[in-house]
């Protein structure tokens, strides 16, 4: 199966220490896009990269977080100094991209915990 | 900016009942409109989708109707299984060069046998 995959699934970490994610899309998929999910809320956009360029970012994203997609394959989502308020689900998707082939197909997930 | 209002959970239903789940939006132009499905312990699964006004989505006897005058895509089933039960997901992607999607809050719906 070539699905959306996220290392780790779970992560436990004290507070101010930092932490990173990874997201593998599925392969030829040139759009990436990270997301993040509290309990009881649907999915908030953090980030989106086109191949490697990060072209948008979110007001949620603070300057502790951290997002690449060095060779427009893999990403990498970074934060630093954690706080307990960044206890989510943290959700990869990726799509292929052009206006007929917008659906985005979702990862599995990291679950940060901070205590 | 883009908003969805989905209804609130949870839902409790008999098998084979019928199931209704309103989602209505704002955004600005013409967005694509979705359902995904989060089932216990998975990641979120697009169950159908929509692009333009008057399209219907359909999958695995759900349905679900674009409707740009009452900005509303309501899912759908006939008749629902115990294996239905999950978090629904209404979602849309406004046009132009901004590819995220802004997502509802999740209605939890629990099957009954």
């Amino acid at each position: 199966d070539t699905g959306v995959s996220q290392n780790p699934r779970h992560k436990i970490t004290k507070r101010g220490q930092n932490v990173t994610f990874r997201c593998d899309p599925i392969s030829e998929h040139n759009r990436l896009y990270w997301y993040r999910q509290t309990l009881g809320q649907g999915p908030e956009f953090l980030t989106y990269f086109q191949n490697e360029a990060q072209l948008e970012k979110s007001r949620l994203l603070s300057d502790r977080f951290s997002a690449e997609r060095p060779k427009g394959s893999f990403s990498t989502l970074e934060i630093q100094r954690t706080e307990q308020g960044d206890s989510a689900m943290y959700l990869c998707a990726s799509s292929l991209g052009g206006p007929s082939s917008d659906t985005q197909y979702f990862g599995p997930g990291t679950r940060l915990t901070v205590l | 900016g883009n908003s969805v209002t989905q209804m609130e959970g949870p839902v409790t239903l008999s098998e084979e009942a019928f199931l209704t789940i309103n989602c209505t939006y704002t955004a600005t132009g013409y967005p694509s409109l979705f359902w995904y499905v989060q089932y216990p312990g998975e990641g979120l699964q697009l169950l159908l989708k929509a692009t333009k006004a008057d399209d219907k989505g359909s999958n695995k006897g759900f349905e679900a109707t674009y409707r740009k005058e009452t900005t509303s895509f309501h899912l759908e089933k006939g008749s629902v299984q115990v294996s239905d039960s999950a978090v629904y997901f209404c979602a849309l992607r406004s046009g132009g060069s901004n590819y995220k999607l802004t997502f509802g809050k999740g209605t939890l719906l629990t099957v009954n046998p």
